[in-house]
């Protein structure tokens, strides 16, 4: 299947600083990549849909100016949390959706934010 | 988006048959079921989807019920990494809206 990285795998800030979270389509492109928030014990969130060279999607609720979204080439989307706050702790998944004659949705690893 | 119900958990022995069960009563004609598994601390993965026929892939079978009002997975030989949540997912095909919505889906316990 289609392989999708995330970058990093886990990450530790201090309150108030910004975290970058890269998400990259391997061996494919993805011209629409999603990203989710997943706290403890539950399920996945959609925070936001990232189309390349468009504005990003974001769900009812989620802050476009704290969670800055780029999707700036076919393989790349990058999740910038501004401003961290311990309440942003949570692990960050990426989707890439491919254009085969599945149309499925392939994950990254995840990302580990904690803000101290 | 229509809705899938699930059981919270289900358990299994290793090497046994495990079928894992799907309601979606309100599915429309356009929606295809989408099932991935997430393991722990792990981004979900795709494990198999399907319209109206039953399907097999090298991970799972999907077997749909004639109606389309559930489904079912099917894990022929269940193993120690097969434990995970399997979410069932229901997707239209087309159109702009691409979105997957995950529900709490069923975590399935693999004993040895």
């Amino acid at each position: 299947g289609a392989v999708v990285s995330q970058h990093p795998s886990w990450v530790i800030c201090k309150s108030g600083t910004s975290v970058k979270i890269e998400c990259r389509s391997l061996d494919f492109q993805a011209t629409t990549m999603f990203w989710y928030r997943q706290f403890p014990k539950q399920s996945l969130m959609l925070m936001a849909t990232s189309n390349e060279g468009s504005k990003a999607t974001y769900e009812q609720g989620v802050e476009k100016d704290k969670f800055l979204i780029n999707h700036a080439s076919l393989t790349l989307s990058t999740l910038t949390v501004t401003s961290a706050h311990p309440e942003d702790s949570s692990f960050y998944i990426c989707s890439a959706r491919t254009h085969t004659s599945t149309d499925t949705q392939y994950f990254g690893p995840g990302t580990r934010l904690t803000v101290l | 988006d229509a809705k899938t119900t699930q059981p919270n958990s289900m358990e299994s022995n290793e090497e046994e048959p495990v079928h894992l069960p799907c309601n979606h009563s309100t599915i429309s004609g356009t929606d295809y079921i989408h099932w991935y598994r997430q393991l722990p601390s792990q981004g979900p993965e795709y494990v198999i989807h399907g319209l109206t026929s039953n399907v097999n892939n090298r991970m799972a079978s999907l077997a749909i019920a004639e109606d389309r009002k559930s489904s079912t997975l099917i894990l022929h030989r269940a193993t120690l990494r097969d434990a995970a949540v399997y979410y069932c997912i229901l997707r239209a095909q087309g159109g702009s809206n691409y979105k997957l919505t995950f529900g709490k889906g069923t975590l399935l316990t693999v004993n040895p």
